[in-house]
């Protein structure tokens, strides 16, 4: 089956600055990916709809110019948080819809501001 | 989307059949019931996946009565490994976004 990476797997940054993460589809071509974000003890929650070669659907109440999305080919998607703080510490976690209501997931980064 | 509502926590032992109970009162014809299993930080994994009556794969079962609005996920014989959370989505059967409900946490222990 198809396979998601994810880079970093873990990042510890600083208040103020940005963390890239980067989603890689390994064997499937991928035109949508999706962005989740977990805080401890709490499921997932969807952010947003990465779309290849243009722009990203927000879910409600996700700031888009927070969280910056990429999707300039097939294979990658990559998350930007933008002047992180404390409070955008958690677990986000992109997937790949594979077919009828299956996702791949990827493992997931945790990111933790300092 | 339909909502799903699920019990927050089950314990189980070793060896157990374990059933989780999913409430989906508002499932549209066109919807599919899926559940998914994820371990601490890890991302989701797809379980299984079915319209009516029973599925059954090397996994897991999934039985769905005829109103539709309700399923089970049952679990044979499980073992430590199968402490994980568990999640039923209703939808679609495409490729559209997923919207996940509360889950089950489930504890198997020895």
């Amino acid at each position: 089956g198809a396979v998601v990476s994810q880079h970093p797997s873990w990042v510890i940054c600083k208040s103020g600055t940005s963390v890239k993460i980067e989603c890689r589809s390994l064997d499937f071509q991928a035109t949508t990916m999706f962005w989740y974000r977990q805080f401890p003890k709490q499921s997932l929650m969807l952010m947003a709809t990465s779309n290849e070669g243009s722009k990203a659907t927000y879910e409600q109440g996700v700031e888009k110019d927070k969280f910056l999305i990429n999707h300039a080919s097939l294979t990658l998607s990559t998350l930007t948080v933008t002047s992180a703080h404390p409070e955008d510490s958690s677990f986000y976690i992109c997937s790949l819809p594979a077919f009828y209501n299956e996702q791949f997931f990827g493992p997931g980064t945790r990111l933790t501001v300092l | 989307l339909a909502k799903t509502t699920q019990p927050i926590s089950m314990d189980s032992y070793e060896g157990q059949e374990v059933n989780i109970t999913c409430s989906h009162n508002n499932i549209a014809t066109n919807d599919y019931i899926t559940w998914y299993q994820q371990f601490p930080s890890q991302g989701p994994r797809f379980i299984i996946q079915g319209y009516k009556t029973k599925v059954t794969n090397e996994v897991a079962s999934l039985f769905i009565p005829a109103d539709r609005k309700s399923s089970t996920l049952s679990l044979p014989r499980v073992s430590l490994s199968d402490t994980a959370v568990y999640y039923c989505l209703v939808g679609g059967r495409g490729r559209g976004k997923l919207i996940f409900g509360q889950g089950t946490e489930l504890s198997v222990k020895p």
